[in-house]
């Protein structure tokens, strides 16, 4: 399998756009996910098959690809996204998480 | 509303082997719709795959767990089962279970539905 790298910390101050990526050799093979974690919580899916958002999360909410890289985009950042975040992907039938990157609501 | 809950001991003495248990509720595992996946995360680190398994029972695992890991699953009682052996401090975590849609099955690609998760420490 295959590393997906994100960034350890991002900051962002209230109401601007918060990016986060995400970069692995295969990125682009299969569908990338983006999941919020906060502390002391279970993961929850904000982003699948690419740029997909479930029912419930915010349009705020956003994702694309580009080659390797698939990013997160929270337009409008509120404190209530301060949170962990991470990418996932596929290498056949194997799941691979990134690292995760904690966003800070500064 | 499916509803996902891991249970087992929080205490495994090294060398043992860590049993968990995945019941469903809401729903049922005997569905060629989802697979059924374990995730763990060590205390304040990142999230690592750890294996999934079909209604079916054939199994997919992290290769770097592998040789440790084996998954049941028993569609009459509607729960799947994780063993690990040989534990060291290592394998401390918080262990998910999860649910895994199948496009070609027309549900969505993600892990959508996660237990609350339940801490294991590896400790004599």
């Amino acid at each position: 399998s295959y590393d997906l790298t994100q960034p350890p910390s991002v900051s962002v101050s209230p109401g601007q756009t918060a990016s986060i990526t995400c970069f692995g050799d295969k990125l682009g093979d299969t569908f990338t996910c983006w999941y919020q974690q906060k502390p002391g919580q279970s993961p929850v899916v904000v982003i699948y098959e690419n740029d997909k958002r479930p029912s419930g999360i915010p349009a705020r909410f956003a994702a694309s690809i580009s080659g390797n890289t698939a990013t997160l985009t929270i337009s409008e950042t509120q404190a209530l996204d301060e949170a962990d975040y991470y990418c996932q992907a596929w290498d056949s039938s194997t799941i691979i998480f990134g690292g995760g990157t904690k966003l800070t609501v500064l | 509303q499916l509803q996902l809950r891991e249970s087992g001991p929080g205490l495994v003495k090294p060398s043992e082997t860590l049993s968990l248990t995945c019941t469903v509720s809401g729903g049922s595992l005997d569905t060629t719709n989802y697979f059924w996946v374990w995730v763990r995360q060590p205390p304040r680190k990142g999230l690592e795959w750890i294996g999934t398994i079909f209604y079916t029972g054939a199994t997919y695992f992290n290769p770097s767990l592998r040789s440790r890991v084996a998954m049941s699953i028993d569609l009459s009682n509607n729960r799947f089962s994780l063993s690990l052996n040989s534990v060291t401090a290592a394998d401390t975590a918080f262990y998910y279970c999860a649910r895994l849609g199948i496009p070609a099955a027309g549900t969505d690609e993600a892990l959508d539905v996660w237990g609350q998760g339940t801490l294991v420490t590896v400790s004599s």
